[in-house]
């Protein structure tokens, strides 16, 4: 069975750090591109992040672009999202995914004093 | 970026009756390989989403065939068939030809 386990998440104050993780199982990790996607509370599905297999390639939406890294360890089946000054507006659940496969369950990040 | 336009944002159906769920793009999302890569989500209440339809219409793992999807080049079409209870939530498409990848706006289900 395919499953996206995101860890990490919490309440961080705003211009700190996080850093989320999502483990992967029941399928070849390194064979695939995954992302990073959220939502914010009430709204819909706003992509974040993505990254190759290998990690040759990398792409960030504007809204996290210089703050938001992307990273990947195949050798232990994770996906990474380090999340530096952060802002209210990052305040949403955050998803590891296959576009066209499967979602993680999410992991809540909230940005509050 | 390419928006994707859903609609319509929301439909109140029976059990049985049929649906369609429109979603146009402002590009081609025909990819330099010759595929098109929009997709069909949903997203049951207090569920995080769940593949329906990869590349236009091929069926997700463990989706029943009364999902059907259609479409080319800029303008796409969810189906459903005899819609069951289990179908209600919020259906979106989401393309994964360019970057930023780019999401429809939902579509919300609803049982009458």
């Amino acid at each position: 069975e395919v499953q996206l386990v995101e860890s990490g998440g919490g309440l961080v104050q705003p211009g700190r750090s996080l850093k989320l993780s999502c483990l992967a199982s029941g399928f070849t990790f390194s064979n695939y591109g995954m992302n990073w996607i959220r939502q914010a509370p009430g709204k819909g599905l706003e992509w974040v992040a993505s990254i190759s297999s290998s990690s040759s390639y990398i792409y960030y939406a504007d809204t996290v672009k210089g703050r938001f890294t992307i990273s990947r360890d195949n050798a232990k089946n994770t996906l990474y999202l380090q999340m530096t000054s952060l802002r209210s507006e990052d305040t949403a659940l955050y998803y590891c995914a296959r576009l066209s496969g499967s979602w993680g369950q999410g992991v809540m990040v909230t940005v509050s004093s | 970026d390419v928006v994707m336009t859903q609609t319509p944002p929301s439909l109140s159906v029976a059990i049985g009756q049929s649906v369609s769920i429109s979603c146009k793009s402002s590009q081609s999302l025909v990819y330099s390989d010759g595929k098109t890569y929009l997709h069909w989500l949903l997203q049951s209440p207090g569920q995080s989403p769940k593949l329906l339809i990869y590349q236009v219409s091929n069926l997700g793992s463990g989706v029943p065939d009364r999902f059907s999807g259609t479409g080319s080049q800029k303008d796409f079409t969810l189906k459903i068939s005899r819609v069951e209870a289990e179908d209600l939530g919020v259906y979106y498409c989401v393309q994964a030809t360019h970057f930023p990848r780019t999401f429809g706006g939902g579509t919300k289900l609803e049982l009458k």
